[in-house]
């Protein structure tokens, strides 16, 4: 059973540019989570899909972010216009629904905008 | 309002040293989850254990051990005899049962140095 995966690992990119992220959960999982966390911080969550229907986002998703989970499967987090503040680790968790739910985390994508 | 909070910023011990980290929540929910997660220095969130709300029995794997107390909020993680392998940060989250979100609430973490 492959963990989470999560791609790129890191990414480098100028003030204003286009970024997307990709996560792929474990396979048997219809639930699909992102988190941002920062330098010192414990992760916050970002927003939440359950099989390809987005469910919840939180008020820290600008307009500039955007996420979609097409077939139910990975999901992509997209941010336009990056800003230095968004500079940051991207988290990205699957868990399967139920009463014994746990969300497991894949490595994340580092962003830093110069 | 959900939130988890975790006083320690760092503790530092020397190996096979006994250490507590220290959990206190806050929810308004009657069901709800607490776990602990592990972030080594390579960045990826490992969960360690989930505990519901109903389930208050302390619970011991290998070196680990977990006291969870609904008296006091509280859902301490003890790693006895401590070892340099341990050194990381450690979170503690909560997820309240049913509803329309899922998500975890995260404290600020504890960072763990174990001194050989």
């Amino acid at each position: 059973d492959t963990g989470v995966s999560q791609d790129p690992r890191h990414k480098i990119t100028k003030r204003g540019q286009n970024v997307t992220f990709r996560c792929d959960p474990i396979s048997e999982h219809n639930r699909l989570y992102w988190y941002r966390q920062t330098l010192g911080q414990g992760p916050e969550f970002l927003t939440y899909f359950q099989n390809e229907a987005q469910l919840e986002k939180s008020r820290l998703l600008s307009d500039r972010f955007s996420a979609e989970r097409p077939k139910g499967s990975f999901s992509t987090l997209e941010i336009q216009r990056t800003e230095q503040g968004d500079s940051a680790m991207y988290l990205c968790a699957s868990s399967l629904q139920g009463p014994t739910e746990t969300q497991y985390f894949g490595p994340g994508t580092r962003l830093l905008v110069l | 309002a959900q939130k988890v909070t975790q006083a320690q910023t760092e503790i530092s011990v020397v190996e096979k040293e006994d250490v507590t980290l220290d959990c206190v929540y806050e929810t308004r929910d009657t069901t709800y989850y607490l776990f602990w997660y592990k972030q080594p220095p390579s960045g990826e969130l490992v969960f360690l254990i989930r505990r519901n709300s109903f389930d208050e029995q302390n619970e011991i794997s290998g070196r680990y051990s977990w006291n969870f107390q609904k008296s006091t909020s509280s859902f301490n993680f003890t790693i006895t005899a401590s070892q340099v392998v341990d050194s990381a940060v450690y979170f503690c989250a909560l997820r309240e049962y049913g509803g329309a979100t899922n998500k975890l609430i995260f404290g600020t973490g504890t960072l763990l140095a174990v001194q050989p």
